[in-house]
């Protein structure tokens, strides 16, 4: 079974401060692919990031990037120069690789509050 | 714009009701997924269906049911209601090419308040 493991429920930082919000995964699967989520509290879920397993290098996407260290099974992401708009509930989540394993399993995720 | 659609947006019903949820995915996805967002459970995987057909199941209760249907849109129909149903309920479509790297893009969500 998979799961995720988010143990930062809230996070503070300093608008244009650099920020890490943590995950943790476990699988026994040797193909999996790792996401993060965005969640404004307008409720919608806005994909940011994705690493997957056999990824040799961590991904960035803008001012997002992905501290991926496979041996330590964890997967955070760094959100750059915070803005006030980056201010909204993270999520980490992973999926199977496989036809049949589709679904993403997702952690508890982690309120982000940007100061200004 | 995830290019994901939902409706209704809100919902607000009685305990024992009946109500249906729809979805129409990105165009070119095949796959429809559907989750719950709750307080107490999180973000949980219901089900998905992919060009129609059933094709895996999470925690989805007997009183829920989904279809696809031919034009790749779904419903989730959740009926019995209990106040524990309230939540907000996520569609999201992914192409399904059953690679590990790929994104699944959400819908809106739609808020269902059991009263």
């Amino acid at each position: 079974a998979q799961k995720i493991t988010q143990t930062q429920p809230g996070m503070f930082v300093q608008e244009k401060e650099a920020v890490t919000l943590d995950c943790t995964y476990d699988t026994s699967d040797p193909s999996y692919g790792l996401f993060w989520y965005k969640q404004p509290s307008s409720g919608e879920m806005i994909f940011l990031i994705y690493q997957g397993s056999y990824d040799q290098q961590n991904a960035t996407e803008g001012r997002y990037s992905l501290n991926f260290q496979k041996a330590r099974k964890s997967a955070n992401l760094v959100i750059s120069a915070s803005q006030l708009g980056d201010s909204a509930m993270y999520f980490c989540a992973m999926r199977r690789g496989g036809t049949s394993y589709g679904k993403l399993t997702f952690g508890q995720g982690t309120i982000l509050t940007v100061h200004p | 714009d995830s290019g994901v659609t939902q409706t209704p947006k809100h919902l607000i019903t009685a305990t024992g009701q009946r109500v249906t949820l729809r979805c129409s995915p990105r165009s070119g996805d095949l796959s429809v997924y559907w989750y719950q967002q709750s307080l107490d459970q999180g973000l949980q995987f219901l089900i998905q269906y992919y060009n129609g057909e059933e094709r895996a199941k999470g925690n989805i209760l007997e009183r829920f049911s989904a279809q696809q249907f031919p034009d790749l849109h779904s419903e989730l129909n959740l009926s019995s209601l209990e106040l524990g149903d309230s939540a907000l309920y996520f569609c999201a479509s992914s192409v399904e090419s059953g690679s590990r790297q790929e994104t699944q893009y959400f819908g809106p969500g739609t808020r269902l308040l059991v009263l």
